[in-house]
């Protein structure tokens, strides 16, 4: 099936770094959302954008819907122990009746 | 407001059986998503319900089917499982209507092993 191109694959950082992430597909999607998933677990939303240009924040995360309605990125600032786990990005192209395309995850691992 | 809850969360059964797998959504939701994720594959959607019908149906082989019934609870059913339907099984339940808001919440997943 259909998959987005989500980079990096792998991150390994510092505590207290940045950490940037991003999306892309051949295809226009008119939502894009952040999930996260930690080991043995359903993904967790982080963020949910829906117009293009869109830029939305949640704590210390920070995601924008691009212009084009091709392309997503997120940001989390000084990062945590706690943001260990898979990132996944996903698309949709009409919210609330098609389905969820994903993108293969970010790993993020956080040094103390 | 409770969230998503699948059950079991873990199951083992051999090539050949069938499972049904159970999801109940958020109160109030409609629409139910499931999902499988393999390592390989990554998350792939196998089909949604939404007000007991099914509404949209990813490419998956007609041993994978489902259901929903009038509270909205969902059953997905797997036959003659093989060795590749080892997998995570996700569901997500949404309003599913057509406002350009709604987002799918996901529960914590079946953990399908087959031998």
């Amino acid at each position: 099936g259909q998959q987005l191109n989500q980079s990096p694959q792998s991150m390994f950082i510092q505590e207290g770094e940045d950490v940037s992430m991003n999306c892309t597909s051949s295809s226009i999607f008119n939502t894009w959302l952040w999930y996260k998933q930690d080991p043995g677990e359903g993904p967790v939303l982080l963020i949910a954008l829906y117009k293009a240009g869109e830029l939305t924040s949640n704590g210390r995360l920070t995601a924008q819907f691009g212009i084009t309605r091709k392309d997503s990125f997120l940001n989390i600032s000084a990062s945590i122990p706690s943001d260990v786990g898979i990132y996944f990005c996903a698309g949709q192209r009409w919210s609330g009746n098609t389905p969820l395309v994903f993108g293969k995850g970010t790993r993020l691992s956080v040094i103390a | 407001k409770a969230g998503v809850t699948q059950t079991p969360r873990y199951l083992i059964k051999t090539r050949g059986q069938q499972v049904t797998l159970s999801c109940s959504p958020i109160s109030g939701h409609r629409s139910v998503s499931w999902y499988q994720q393999t390592p390989g594959q990554g998350l792939q959607f196998l089909f949604e319900y939404f007000s007991e019908t099914q509404r949209n149906k990813g490419n998956f082989p007609g041993r994978f089917s489902g259901r929903q019934f009038s509270n909205s609870r969902s059953e997905m059913n797997v036959s003659t499982l093989e060795l590749g339907d080892s997998a995570l099984y996700l569901c997500a339940s949404s309003t599913g209507g057509l406002a350009g808001t709604d987002t799918q919440y996901f529960g914590p997943g079946t953990r399908l092993t087959v031998l």
